[in-house]
């Protein structure tokens, strides 16, 4: 089952902070976060496991709140380069079968 | 850059044809997917192998067929085309333990 990301699309101007939220009805082992530019593949930015663990890139930090099946990719002081569509994708805990299920993804526009 | 080529780039064919999309990596990874993009709709994974003759269903494989043969190779192959099937799709590989998927460049698929 698709997890599910909000907002659908933000519009921000540069500096300001934003909030990216991923949750799913399944129990997690994993959550990725992924972004996509215009006309390219997705890129990676970052996994966590379950056990509620933080994990920062330079402006870009996230975390994974097990009890609650949710995690939020935080983007501080956004650069223009943030924009594009960010996508979750999240491993289960049942199977542990390795299939990764992406949401439909968060479209994040940065005005200067 | 992870070692990962989809081919062709581009393709047109008309409904009811037979087509065979293809990945190749050259990081002898074990697991591989296939997913589609959407407007709308995100990333949703067709198939995905993990292993040589081991595959298995993803969320929308009505219409689909996968083949692995090689730790190299993961084709994807549409019977017969539908317009339905006009999509971008993306393989990815991904290593063993907790590492990310790498994806391919795309295939962009249109069936007239």
């Amino acid at each position: 089952q698709q997890p599910v990301q909000s907002p659908q699309a933000v519009i921000l101007r540069e500096g300001e902070d934003a909030v990216i939220n991923c949750s799913s009805s399944k129990a997690l082992y994993s959550v990725h976060w992924y972004r996509q530019k215009h006309g390219e593949a997705p890129v990676f930015l970052m996994i966590l496991l379950k056990g509620g663990e933080q994990k920062g890139h330079e402006k870009i930090s996230a975390s994974f709140n097990e009890k609650k099946q949710q995690s939020s990719l935080y983007l501080t002081a956004s650069q223009l380069s943030y924009s594009g569509t960010y996508f979750c994708g999240t491993e289960t805990d049942m199977n542990r079968d390795d299939k990764i299920i992406f949401g439909k993804g968060t479209r994040l526009h940065i005005l200067p | 850059d992870a070692g990962i080529t989809q081919s062709p780039r581009h393709k047109v064919t008309e409904t009811g044809t037979p087509v065979t999309l293809r990945c190749h990596q050259t990081e002898n990874h074990r697991y591989m997917y296939w997913y589609r993009q959407d407007p709308g709709h995100g990333l949703r994974l067709i198939h995905y192998s993990y292993g040589v003759k081991d595959t298995d269903k993803g969320e929308v494989s009505d219409g689909y067929s996968v083949s692995r043969s090689k730790t190299e190779d993961f084709l994807l192959t549409l019977e017969s085309a539908t317009s339905s099937q006009t999509s971008v799709y993306f393989c990815a590989i991904r290593g063993t333990g907790t590492s990310p998927l790498h994806f391919g460049n795309g295939t962009r698929l249109t069936v007239t």
